[in-house]
């Protein structure tokens, strides 16, 4: 299967930008995700994008994809205390299977 | 447009017991997904449906757990007995096609005492 890789832990100043990156194994996923978690809620698709893309913005979040070193970054311009979250990365690896990553806790102090 | 509706959120019983988690996909949605969450594995498939029709199974823990899909608008995730080793947060997600995002309910955390 796949294996999808994200650091733990991201703590930044509120106004800063945040990146949360990701590292994923298999080259022929078509799409690649990433949803956010508040305490106690599900999974909430914030963007997605195709492989065969380098870049997608979307507001104030911007995924950066790198498929030569497999690596998915999300950007997010002026965070807010709203951002603290899980945000997960997620690639699929077959017609429905997606894996997840463990999730990068970010909070955001003032 | 209403999400996915998962019920109930919370479900607290003690083992042995039977457990009935309930899901409510977006219309129109044709593929249905169950997952669980914990601590140690993070998010699982438990089981995908297509069309109503069970297409993988595969992450099904044991016999104990099974699952429904009797129309297009509801399924159902049943263990029975539950034991503690089945606390989790089980979700629901639901796309428009299998290879499409797919778009999660709020959860039922559910603790086996």
């Amino acid at each position: 299967g796949e294996d999808v890789e994200q650091s733990l832990f991201l703590s930044v100043r509120e106004g800063d930008s945040s990146v949360i990156n990701c590292t994923y194994t298999d080259s022929s996923s078509t799409y690649l995700y990433w949803y956010k978690q508040e305490p106690g809620a599900g999974l909430q698709l914030l963007t997605y994008i195709f492989s065969n893309m380098d870049m997608k913005q979307d507001q104030r979040l911007t995924v950066l994809l790198n498929k030569k070193d497999k690596h998915l970054s999300l950007r997010i311009a002026d965070t807010q205390t709203g951002d603290s979250a899980i945000y997960f990365c997620a690639a699929d690896f077959g017609d429905y299977k997606l894996s997840f990553g463990a999730g990068t806790t970010v909070t955001v102090r003032a | 447009d209403a999400g996915v509706i998962q019920s109930p959120r919370h479900e607290v019983t003690e083992m042995g017991q039977e457990v009935t988690l309930r899901c409510k996909p977006i219309s129109g949605h044709n593929s249905l997904f169950w997952y669980r969450q914990t601590m140690m594995r993070g998010l699982e498939l438990l089981i995908y449906f297509n069309n109503n029709v069970p297409i993988d199974d595969s992450g099904m823990p044991e016999d104990r757990f099974s699952a429904k899909m009797p129309n297009a608008s509801f399924s159902t995730l049943k263990i029975q007995p539950s034991e503690p080793r089945d606390s989790a947060v089980y979700f629901c997600a639901s796309s428009r096609d299998s290879n499409q995002p797919q778009h999660f309910g709020d959860g039922t955390r559910l603790s086996i005492l």
